[in-house]
């Protein structure tokens, strides 16, 4: 157990709507990282918040977005689905940045949009 | 385009034979990491390296890190099929990004 939660494990949606998975990072971590992972694509970097704020970007679509608020916890927001979204959503956190330490990965949201 | 690329993406062996597994980039990371990820999980970590030519063994998996810090290999000694799993390498960009190659998924048979 790496101590990050994420949630639902599963979801399935229909193309058009609009999800909202979330994540509890690691008692004591700042940083929460998204990555998305494809099986054509690898575990892709979408963002990062570090106490609150956002502190780097990825390959985040304009139609997701993700917020960390005060108590720490981190929401990824998915709307107008395509079917291409369907994937494993994977959650990380660690105490600071990552220079020195490590990040701990939650056991992912699988998206599925039919 | 990838921006760590991994080597082989796919390894079937049997077990006890010995394995050499590549991550290699154009880029400069300030560190490099290894992940193993089982189905339905998130990645482990199991090592981090920091300094070029860096040599870090655990227990019969050897990591180690290019002197230019732009590629890593990890090589295990008489694979178990306990060994079985996608591997990752990740590079650190800054002190943010992790930026993760495609995987290596290894399979070791009886």
């Amino acid at each position: 157990d790496s101590g990050v939660t994420q949630t639902p494990k599963h979801l399935i949606t229909a193309t058009g709507q609009r999800v909202t998975l979330r994540c509890s990072p690691r008692s004591g971590d700042l940083s929460v990282y998204w990555y998305q992972q494809s099986l054509d694509q690898g575990l892709q970097f979408l963002i990062q918040y570090y106490n609150g704020e956002e502190r780097a970007k990825g390959n985040i679509l304009e139609r997701f977005s993700a917020q960390q608020f005060p108590d720490l916890h981190s929401e990824l927001n998915l709307s107008s689905l395509e079917l291409g979204d369907s994937a494993l959503y994977f959650c990380a956190s660690s105490f600071r940045g990552l220079r020195g330490t490590e990040a701990f990965f939650g056991q992912g949201t699988r998206l599925t949009v039919v | 385009t990838q921006l760590l690329e991994q080597s082989p993406q796919f390894l079937s062996i049997q077990e006890g034979e010995n394995l050499t597994v590549y991550c290699n980039s154009s880029s400069v990371f300030s560190s490099l990491q290894w992940y193993r990820q089982e189905p339905g999980e998130g990645p482990v970590l199991l090592v981090t390296v920091v300094t070029g030519g860096e040599v870090k063994k655990l227990k019969r998996l050897t990591f180690q890190f290019g002197d230019a810090r732009k590629d890593s290999s990890l090589h295990i000694t008489a694979a178990q099929p306990g060994d079985t799993g996608l591997y990752l390498c990740a590079g650190v960009q800054g002190a943010q990004k992790l930026v993760f190659g495609q995987g290596t998924r290894l399979t070791i048979n009886p």
